[in-house]
């Protein structure tokens, strides 16, 4: 099975300022994910990075407020741009080998 | 649009007891369906991942069911410990293909009492 670290592990950050999460994958794969978890809430899917490729958002989610670099098989990162308080969240980056589904243990992002 | 539903949303237990989470899903179009566990402030570990072709995959103390055409997935915890408190996620893939996001369950949070 994939294992997924991710930096940091949480932060607190100022309204307005951004932060970058790295995830890092043991393995070589095609597709990461990344989720937001609002607080008591479910995971949400932000966006698809491919490697040589521009990430796919879903609906709701814009490049400019989350611009995600994917530079090569192993590696993803996230930044939160100009954030708010309704930013605070965990984000989860995810990878699937074969047909399942994993996760790093999530970045918990408060923002004052 | 796919829903997940995950009943009840919390359970408290005693040590020991066999207990039953549930999680139904709207559309039956779906790829596979996995379980997840998250403890508090942390990530998923997934559990129990079954194919849509398959009715149950089990591992050590856990046995997770799929009924497709109803809609319908049961995860069995047995003689259940402390240390299975947390909360489990139900999360489906749809069958398309160009679709990427699962579809999570908002989770039953379960505590088990020493």
């Amino acid at each position: 099975s994939a294992v997924i670290s991710q930096k940091p592990s949480r932060d607190i950050c100022q309204r307005g300022t951004s932060l970058t999460i790295q995830c890092q994958v043991d393995s070589q794969v095609t597709m990461m994910f990344w989720y937001r978890q609002q607080p008591g809430q479910s995971l949400t899917l932000i966006a698809t990075a491919n490697q040589g490729s521009e990430a796919t958002y879903e609906s709701g989610f814009v490049i400019d407020k989350f611009p995600i670099s994917r530079p090569n098989l192993t590696f993803s990162t996230l930044t939160v741009s100009n954030m708010s308080p309704e930013d605070s969240s965990i984000y989860l980056c995810s990878v699937r080998e074969l047909a399942e589904q994993y996760f790093g243990p999530g970045t918990r992002l408060t923002v004052t | 649009k796919q829903e997940v539903t995950q009943i009840p949303a919390a359970l408290s237990v005693p040590e020991g007891e066999n207990l039953v989470l549930n999680c139904s899903f709207t559309d039956s179009a779906i790829y596979n369906l996995q379980w997840f566990r998250q403890d508090p402030g942390k990530g998923l570990t997934s559990l129990l991942l079954i194919q849509s072709s398959q009715r149950e995959q089990t591992s050590g103390r856990l046995n997770a069911s799929l009924d497709k055409s109803s809609g319908r997935s049961t995860l069995y915890i047995a003689a259940s410990q402390p240390g299975d408190s947390a909360t489990y996620l139900c999360a489906v893939r749809p069958q398309d293909t160009g679709r990427r996001a699962l579809t999570f369950g908002s989770g039953t949070r379960l505590q088990v009492q020493p």
